[in-house]
């Protein structure tokens, strides 16, 4: 199993731009989390999905997008990006059978200039 | 929501020497309390976690220790090696739909 794979690995985007970060997870988990870390600071929830067709906000939502069109992905779109989107994003996913173990992508380091 | 508070911030112990981290969170409705470790350009790791219905868990060198009554959680490293050196984060969880993390503590263990 791959696990939890991120891309890109790092981006630069200019303000006003659009992308769409892509996450997948082979390990046929329902859960799925985005979180956006900033320089020494914890982690906190954008969005989650408790399975296919289903999503919810978390902490920090405002200038995102996400869909879960199947249970393998969960991109996150971030729209008219901001400086304030400079951040690291990581992806995670649970399965529900026999716990909470949360499994972490690589993440994705964004720069908006 | 949730609040979750983690002190301290940076702790320096010597190789061999113990290493504690404390968490504390607002919502009683809390029932899963994950720690992470995390190295520099990667993602968290599970390193141990405790559902509210224990009050201690251990695995080798690791334990964590939580109180409901006072909202507060611990995770205690013994004998601690210079591979411990990173980043450790606690967090809080209803039942895994949401998590809510600490601000996290940089571990140094100085050989």
């Amino acid at each position: 199993n791959a696990g939890v794979t991120q891309t890109p690995k790092f981006r630069i985007l200019k303000i006003g731009q659009s992308m769409t970060l892509q996450c997948t997870q082979d390990m046929n988990h329902n859960y799925m989390y985005w979180y956006r870390q900033d320089p020494g600071m914890g982690l906190k929830l954008i969005y989650y999905s408790v399975g296919a067709g289903i999503t919810d906000k978390g902490e920090v939502p405002n200038g995102y997008n996400v869909s879960r069109s199947t249970t393998e992905d969960f991109p996150l779109r971030l729209e008219l990006a901001a400086p304030s989107q400079t951040s690291v994003y990581f992806c995670a996913s649970i399965g529900t059978s026999g716990g909470y173990t949360q499994y972490f992508g690589p993440g994705t380091r964004l720069t908006v200039l | 929501g949730e609040n979750v508070e983690q002190h301290p911030s940076t702790l320096s112990v010597q190789e061999g020497d113990s290493a504690v981290i404390k968490c504390t969170y607002s919502d009683s409705a809390s029932n899963y309390f994950p720690w992470y470790k995390q190295e520099l350009g990667k993602g968290p790791q599970l390193i141990i976690d405790i559902r509210s219905n224990v009050g201690e868990k251990k695995d080798q060198r690791i334990a964590v220790t939580l109180n409901k009554t006072a909202k507060h959680f611990s995770l205690h490293i013994t004998e601690t090696q210079p591979e411990d050196s990173a980043v450790y984060f606690c967090a809080a969880s209803i039942s895994g739909n949401q998590f809510y993390f600490g601000t996290g503590t940089s571990l140094t263990v100085i050989p």
